[in-house]
């Protein structure tokens, strides 16, 4: 069973820790993403990756930066949290060609006190 | 660049009865994806269905179905003889194959079903 799989469900941290959301997949998809999802504006792409090291900006990428050292994990980092940064981190992966799917692990929700 | 709208933020349909959601979308490429994710309150991503752009069929599958109208680059969802279950957030979403594996999605529309 393919399996994207997210570090922690709940996550609270204080404003300025720098925060590390990891997410790993099992499928060897070349792609990973990272979206945040808040109510009303549907889920935005903050960073996504096609290959090892390589990574693209998304929509939302300001305070946010990514790594990808091994195929299947792709890390969100946050350098200076901040309470604006409260939301669901959902994380997932798939294949290269448009018309695959994307498959997602069960979210992170992070607060920032 | 690429845009989708889903302007229905909810709706609500009686139980057994058909519903359609809503989805317009924007791209300049030639060739795209067009998917519909659903989404319980358990929080799970769950995957519905997919529509090429040069499918020349509407998708199907089971009680789901995809009216793709191109030319009005439009992309609704069909849900025929609604459950309780059905119950959820619903994301329309598209990938085109000139971004480089990226994908949107669009605002969600919150589906209620009535018994």
């Amino acid at each position: 069973d393919v399996k994207v799989t997210q570090s922690s469900r709940y996550l609270v941290k204080r404003t300025g820790e720098k925060v590390f959301l990891e997410c790993v997949q099992d499928m060897d998809h070349e792609n990973m993403f990272w979206y945040r999802q808040d109510p009303g504006l549907g889920l935005r792409l903050i960073y996504f990756s096609y290959d090892v090291k390589m990574k693209e900006k998304g929509d939302i990428p300001e305070g946010y930066s990514v790594s990808r050292e091994k195929k299947e994990r792709f890390s969100l980092i946050l350098e200076s949290a901040s309470t604006n940064q409260t939301s669901m981190y959902l994380c997932a992966s798939s294949l290269q060609n448009f018309n695959e799917k994307l498959f997602f692990g069960s979210g992170t929700q992070l607060s920032v006190l | 660049a690429q845009k989708i709208t889903q302007t229905q933020p909810g709706m609500f349909v009686q139980e057994k009865e058909a519903v359609t959601l809503d989805c317009t979308y924007d791209t300049s490429d030639q060739s795209y994806g067009l998917f519909w994710y659903k989404q319980p309150s358990s929080g799970e991503m769950i995957f519905l269905i997919y529509q090429g752009s040069y499918d020349e069929q509407n998708a199907t599958e089971g009680r789901y179905s995809l009216n793709f109208q191109k030319a009005r680059k439009s992309a609704n969802l069909v849900i025929s003889a609604s459950q309780l279950g059905d119950s959820a957030m619903y994301f329309c979403a598209m990938r085109g194959n000139n971004q480089g594996g990226k994908l949107i999605f669009g605002q969600g529309t919150e589906l209620s079903v009535k018994p």
